[in-house]
């Protein structure tokens, strides 16, 4: 079964900072997907950035970055220019690639605040 | 606005009781997932549903139930319930089985008294 980690249950950053949200996870699938969803105080969960295990480039949206290390199993997630909007819980999830089902396998979450 | 909308948006019950919760995918979604998410449990899959057959199926409950009608919109049926059972309930869509992109509604809230 796959599991995902993320070992920091909460960060605090100042306006405009660059962060960096830690994220493990263990399968041995080749093929499947990981995102990271963030959720607002509104609890609306809302699709960050996704990354696709077969494609060695890092994903990019925008401010949010990711740094995908697969042999290391890890996924991390850069907040350039962190903005007071960005604070939320965030998500890492892990959905595997293969079997036709969309199952996403959710990580415990992190609270990163963002203070002006 | 994702367009997967969720009612009601609160419930509050008492233990035993029995109450459905409502879903509607995004326009022309074909896939309905079902995650209950709780201080102690964290996000949990429940359930997967496919043009109307269940696809997938994760920690659901016996006294948890789910389905899809013909016009695609889902329930979910929680009976005998418990303090326990009291979380935020996410439902999410997709447009095919197999698309790897989920959009969540915006959850519906269950408080068991």
């Amino acid at each position: 079964a796959q599991t995902v980690t993320q070992s920091q249950p909460e960060m605090s950053v100042q306006e405009a900072e660059t962060v960096t949200l830690s994220c493990t996870y263990d399968t041995s699938e080749s093929n499947y997907y990981l995102f990271w969803y963030k959720q607002p105080p509104s609890r609306q969960m809302i699709l960050v950035i996704r990354q696709e295990a077969y494609k060695q480039q890092n994903a990019t949206e925008n401010r949010f970055s990711v740094n995908f290390q697969k042999a290391a199993k890890s996924f991390s997630l850069k907040i350039s220019d962190s903005q007071l909007g960005d604070t939320a819980m965030y998500f890492c999830a892990f959905m595997n690639g293969q079997g036709g089902s969309e199952k996403l396998v959710f990580g415990k979450g992190m609270k990163l605040t963002v203070n002006p | 606005d994702s367009g997967v909308t969720q009612t009601p948006k609160h419930l509050i019950t008492a233990t035993g009781q029995r109450v459905t919760l409502r879903c509607s995918p995004r326009s022309g979604d074909l896939s309905v997932y079902w995650y209950q998410q709780s201080l102690d449990q964290g996000l949990q899959f429940l359930i997967q549903y496919y043009n109307g057959e269940e696809r997938a199926k994760g920690n659901i409950l016996e006294r948890f139930s789910a389905q899809q009608f013909p016009d695609l919109h889902s329930e979910l049926n929680l009976s005998s319930l418990e303090l326990g059972d009291s979380a935020l309930y996410f439902c999410a869509s997709s447009r095919y089985s197999g698309a790897n992109v989920l959009t969540f509604g915006a959850g519906s809230r269950l408080t068991v008294l």
